[in-house]
């Protein structure tokens, strides 16, 4: 079946610091979709991106859609303690969109 | 902000025993979906739903799962003889429509501990 594979796996973030997380995957999604998870908590949407070469930003956030399709990357600038947490990439493939599939995450931790 | 809602929020149930999952989803929302998130791994997609019918399930989703959308508000993931295995998170997911733009929005989960 289709596989996104998300690197890395997890990274130690400090205050300020800016992060980048990718994902890749062999085969075309037509939306890929990028997604927070909180402890105990619900995936919560954080960007949305729909055309090949897709730039878009949501606040600190951006994330790009790879021109093949194939890969997305998204990078936090000036990291917050609230930026802690898991984050999943997600893609869709087809017009109806059904089922998401999930990358593995990348889970974000606080350096000591 | 409307949003998806699941209960309960933790279930503990016996091996072998049947549990229903509840959610409302989004009220003008017409596509439903359940996931699995087993501890420390991937979400994963159990089964679609539209009109009233499944449209999509993952081999994830056999014969001891079902899913019903009993009233026009709730939609309801049923587990008959639950296994060990079964453990995990599960989400409830909706999407307004075809023409939105395929964004699936999650409940918080519901942790279904199998002893």
């Amino acid at each position: 079946g289709q596989q996104l594979n998300q690197s890395p796996q997890s990274m130690f973030i400090q205050e300020g610091e800016d992060v980048s997380m990718n994902c890749t995957s062999s085969s075309i999604f037509n939306t890929w979709l990028w997604y927070k998870q909180d402890p105990g908590e619900g995936p919560v949407l954080l960007i949305a991106l729909y055309k090949a070469g897709e730039l878009t930003s949501n606040g600190r956030l951006t994330a790009q859609f790879g021109t093949t399709r194939k890969d997305s990357f998204l990078n936090i600038s000036a990291s917050i303690p609230s930026d802690v947490g898991i984050y999943f990439c997600a893609g869709l493939q087809g017009a109806a969109g059904n089922k998401l599939t999930f990358g593995g995450g990348t889970r974000v931790l606080v350096k000591p | 902000e409307p949003e998806v809602t699941q209960t309960p929020s933790h279930q503990v149930t016996q091996m072998g025993q049947e549990v229903i999952l509840r959610c409302v989803p989004i009220s003008n929302h017409l596509y439903f979906y359940w996931y699995r998130q087993i501890l420390g791994q991937k979400v994963e997609f159990l089964v679609s739903f539209y009109n009233n019918e499944i449209s999509e399930k993952s081999e994830i989703f056999d014969d001891q799962f079902s899913v019903e959308r009993p009233d026009g508000s709730n939609f309801t993931l049923k587990i008959r003889s639950t296994k060990l295995e079964d453990s995990a998170m599960y989400f409830c997911a909706s999407r307004e429509g075809l023409l939105a733009k395929n964004i699936q929005y999650f409940g918080a989960g519901t942790r279904l501990s199998v002893l």
